[in-house]
């Protein structure tokens, strides 16, 4: 059974980082490309980054560039997101998900994480 | 503003059956593959569709997909009291090298 558990959401200070992870299990961890979406307090969904199975082909959506970053131990079958100089308008639920093949480009969702809150507060 | 452009609602009465529309262009649905998710109240989205067509294991034949050009639809027959959640499409964009949602629709079972 394919498993996504993420962790590391919290509460965080204007300007500060924050690292999710994503343990997944279940399936062959390194085959797969893996995203991260994340869904703002009463908006629709948002992709995030994604990053391919082997780690070496990264995407970023463009308001993230440069202050996300995606990674992935496939030693460890987990997934992370690195997220510097927060603001208010990144609290959301962040979300891992599993791609449909080794590339993002096919779509992401075949299985989802159970989301993890990160609140940007003073 | 999304890429991708869904209707924010739509509506149907219980037995009927509606769709939901996903619009985009030649970089993304034009050139490819759709998926489509629903989403109930505070819990991580579900893939309904997946390659524009394809439903997983455990989605009932109720729901079902098309594409044409740029846009792609979903389909829900036999309208359930349950089905009134968020639907999202998303696909690929060859452009942004990123992947792009649809605000999302709710359908609302009159």
């Amino acid at each position: 059974e394919v498993q996504l558990l993420e962790s590391g959401g919290g509460f965080v200070q204007p300007g500060g980082s924050l690292r999710l992870s994503c343990a997944a299990s279940g399936f062959s961890f390194s085959t797969y490309a893996m995203t991260w979406v994340r869904q703002t307090p009463g908006k629709g969904l948002e992709w995030v980054a994604a990053l391919s199975g082997s780690g070496g082909s990264i995407y970023y959506a463009d308001k993230f560039k440069g202050r996300f970053t995606i990674s992935r131990d496939n030693s460890k079958t987990t997934l992370f997101l690195e997220m510097q100089s927060l603001t208010a308008d990144d609290t959301a639920v962040y979300y891992c998900a599993k791609d449909y093949s080794s590339m993002p480009v096919a779509g992401t969702g075949d299985h989802w994480g159970q989301g993890v809150l990160v609140t940007v507060s003073s | 503003q999304s890429v991708l452009t869904q209707p924010p609602s739509a509506s149907g009465t219980p037995g009927q059956r509606v769709t939901i529309s996903c619009s985009g262009s030649s970089t993304n649905i034009g050139s490819k593959t759709v998926n489509w998710y629903q989403q109930l109240p505070r819990t991580a989205p579900k893939v309904l569709i997946y390659s524009d067509n394809h439903r997983p294991s455990g989605v009932p034949n109720r729901f079902s997909a098309s594409k044409s050009g740029t846009s792609a639809s979903l389909a829900i027959s036999g309208l359930q009291p349950d089905d009134e959640v968020d639907y999202y499409c998303a696909a690929w964009d060859d452009t942004l090298n990123g992947l792009v949602f649809g605000g999302g629709t709710k359908l609302t079972v009159l």
